[in-house]
């Protein structure tokens, strides 16, 4: 089945203490992206990448990282996590640059206290 | 920069009424527009999509036209049930060079019985 695999579903940690979220398609998409949820914001994009070792920041990177070593992984890493960063997080993936169909994972909500 | 607006709060209806959320758009180029829904607990999944101007897309009874002019994307469902319950989030990619969707905020529908 075609799916973007997150781990974990969620996870509760403390200010400062670094984790990664992993992301994994199956789909041998180059595309793939990291959002975040909030209520009243909606979606914003916290970084992408085009294929392999090409990453690039979106509208709110600050705080994260992400690496792209294989085109099926892309990992949000989180060095020193702080409450702000607390949120429902996506990543998605599509074999389109035009983006005409992002598939998306079932999320991992953090909370960072 | 390109950006999606959709209307403000939560949308409440009965079984089998028409349901009407709007989308409007700001973009520099020529942007594809999407409808995303959220199902609870789940990630986002693509409902529809209209690439160029006078298309329209549609999907489980649901249906939205490109509107160049007025630059809109309003999604319309003449009798929804219960299941549509979900939030539901507008979305533009404006190519060339834009390797990223804008989402909206985003509107929760909730169907009574």
């Amino acid at each position: 089945e075609a799916q973007v695999t997150q781990n974990p579903r969620y996870l509760i940690t403390v200010t400062g203490k670094k984790l990664t979220v992993t992301c994994s398609q199956n789909m041998n998409h180059e595309y793939m992206s990291w959002y975040r949820q909030d209520p009243g914001l909606g979606l914003r994009q916290i970084y992408y990448s085009m294929n392999v070792e090409v990453t690039d920041k979106g509208d709110v990177p600050e705080g994260y990282k992400v690496s792209r070593k294989e085109k099926r992984n892309f990992p949000l890493i989180l060095e020193s996590p702080s409450p702000n960063q607390t949120s429902l997080y996506f990543c998605a993936s599509s074999s389109d640059r035009g983006l005409r169909a992002l598939h998306f994972g079932n999320g991992t909500r953090l909370t960072v206290t | 920069g390109d950006s999606v607006t959709q209307m403000e709060g939560p949308v409440t209806l009965s079984e089998e009424a028409f349901l009407t959320i709007n989308c409007t758009y700001t973009a520099t180029g020529y942007p594809s527009l999407f409808w995303y829904v959220q199902y609870p607990g789940e990630g986002l999944q693509l409902l529809l999509k209209a690439t160029k101007a006078d298309d329209k897309g549609s999907n489980k009874g649901f249906e939205a036209t490109y509107r160049k002019e007025t630059t809109s994307f309003h999604l319309e469902k003449g009798s929804v049930q219960v299941s549509d319950s979900a939030v539901y989030f507008c979305a533009l990619s404006d190519l060339p060079g834009n390797n990223r969707l804008a989402f909206g905020k985003g509107n929760q529908v909730v169907v009574i019985p």
